[in-house]
């Protein structure tokens, strides 16, 4: 099965800094990975998925193989980014089918 | 857009009474979850099911947990005699269908039970 590691519980930064949340993967064969969003009194939000390599709210995440690693990016962080943020990679087999969240990083944006 | 809906928002219960979570996920969805949150610690996996039984269960879904799909639309979560250790939010979760990239999980706004 594949997990992750998000190393930063809390992550600080001031708006309009730049702002990276790190996730780290383990994986047996193709990762899918996505980075999911819950901001304060709402619910688990998809944020992004690996394989659409979008840009969602100015966030962006590149799975890096070499790392093993789905660090998401924003280049100019935004009051309105702070939330909790939580990798989750797919594990899949059969008819299984689920997310398994790592511990997540809350992010405060200052103003 | 359409919703997973989740009743109530807030339960309390007594040690030892049954309770009842409900979801009704989106209508097209066939995958079905229910996760767990535990204040300050990370949202946990209890259940998946699909085709009208359980995919996958983790070990923390013991004999005192069993889901329902009643009636093709709402999808329960029963816990049979609640511990304090069982106070946590529950977020129901609801997918289009499988191994898709296309298909991730839609959450509920989750039901936090407190157990006194």
């Amino acid at each position: 099965a594949q997990r992750v590691t998000q190393p930063e519980k809390l992550l600080s930064v001031f708006k309009g800094a730049p702002v990276e949340l790190k996730c780290n993967y383990s994986y047996s064969g193709s990762p899918e990975l996505f980075w999911y969003v819950q901001y304060s009194r709402q619910r688990l939000q998809l944020l992004l998925r690996h394989i659409s390599r979008e840009s969602i709210k100015g966030f962006t995440a590149d799975l890096n193989k070499g790392e093993t690693s789905f660090h998401l990016k924003k280049p100019f962080a935004q009051e309105e980014d702070s939330a909790m943020y939580y990798c989750a990679p797919l594990n899949s087999g059969g008819s299984n089918y689920k997310l398994t969240f790592g511990k997540g990083t809350l992010l405060t944006v200052n103003p | 857009e359409p919703e997973v809906t989740q009743t109530p928002s807030h339960q309390v219960t007594q040690m030892g009474q049954e309770v009842i979570l409900r979801c009704v996920p989106i209508s097209n969805h066939l995958y079905f979850y229910w996760y767990r949150q535990i204040l300050g610690q990370k949202v946990e996996f209890l259940v998946s099911f699909y085709n009208n039984e359980i995919s996958e269960k983790s070990e923390i879904f013991d004999d005192q947990f069993s889901v329902e799909r009643p009636d093709g639309s709402n999808f329960t979560l029963k816990i049979r005699s609640t511990k304090l250790e069982d106070s946590a939010m529950y977020f129901c979760a609801s997918s289009e269908g499988g191994r898709s990239y296309n298909s991730p999980l839609h959450f509920g706004n989750g039901t936090r039970l407190t157990v006194t």
